[in-house]
């Protein structure tokens, strides 16, 4: 199983709205609703803010939201804050679970 | 709340073995799954499998099946990765992460971590 695709980085002024891509294949994102995504901040474990393409756990603010057209599901941070500036990971399962490439958010 | 409290940093030579604990403070794993996960130096996250600990039941990523092994303890609510012939590239940060049965890929609550170097 290969990793989902995603950008190497994104960047953007505070607030602003940026977007991640997560692009996998009709094998996994494009055929599964189990699309999660997590921020990891540096030398931190990964936390878990959008499950389920587009659900959002309690205590995650409602700035994150997620999305998913065809074979990419999509991260939205809005209104950019400089905590925002992490790494950002997909994650999805059909069979097995896949975690995307990674993708560095930069807050200007 | 629940914890995931992960045994200490490990050093270890090519070829050799390590076991990593992690222990469900505060609560059980009834009702979940637990995943390992690693991340090497300024690299991604990589799923290596995940066990129901209830069941006794593991699954592996391909790239591990046959060098991993996960296993559980549910009496006290402890669950293990070992990793056997380990080289260089095994150096990384292993995380469990606890996911809910009824769902796949939802790690809503992670360890610290155990750093496992692979040294000569």
């Amino acid at each position: 199983q290969s990793a989902l695709t995603q950008p190497a980085s994104v960047s953007g002024s505070p607030g602003q709205s940026i977007t991640i891509s997560c692009t996998g294949t009709s094998n996994d994102v494009g055929s599964s609703n189990l699309v999660s995504w997590y921020q990891q901040h540096p030398d931190k474990a990964p936390k878990l803010i959008i499950y389920d393409v587009t659900k959002r756990p309690s205590g995650v603010s409602n700035r994150f939201s997620g999305s998913k057209s065809g074979n990419t599901a999509s991260l939205t941070i809005s209104g950019l804050q400089a905590e925002d500036e992490a790494d950002y990971y997909c994650c999805s399962y059909v069979g097995s679970i896949v975690f995307g490439t990674g993708a560095k958010v930069t807050v200007l | 709340q629940v914890q995931l409290v992960q045994s200490g940093a490990e050093v270890k030579k090519p070829g050799s073995s390590v076991k990593v604990s992690c222990k469900a403070s505060g609560g059980t794993f009834s009702s979940y799954t637990i995943s390992w996960v690693r991340q090497a130096p300024g690299q991604g996250l990589e799923w290596m499998g995940r066990i129901i600990p209830m069941l006794g039941i593991a699954n592996y990523a391909q790239k591990f099946r046959g060098r991993a092994t996960i296993s559980a303890d549910k009496l006290t609510s402890s669950a293990y990765m070992e990793l056997n012939s380990l080289r260089s590239e095994d150096t990384a940060v292993y995380y469990c992460a606890r996911d809910p049965l009824e769902s796949l890929g939802v790690f809503d609550i992670w360890g610290l971590g155990t750093m496992v170097t692979v040294s000569s």
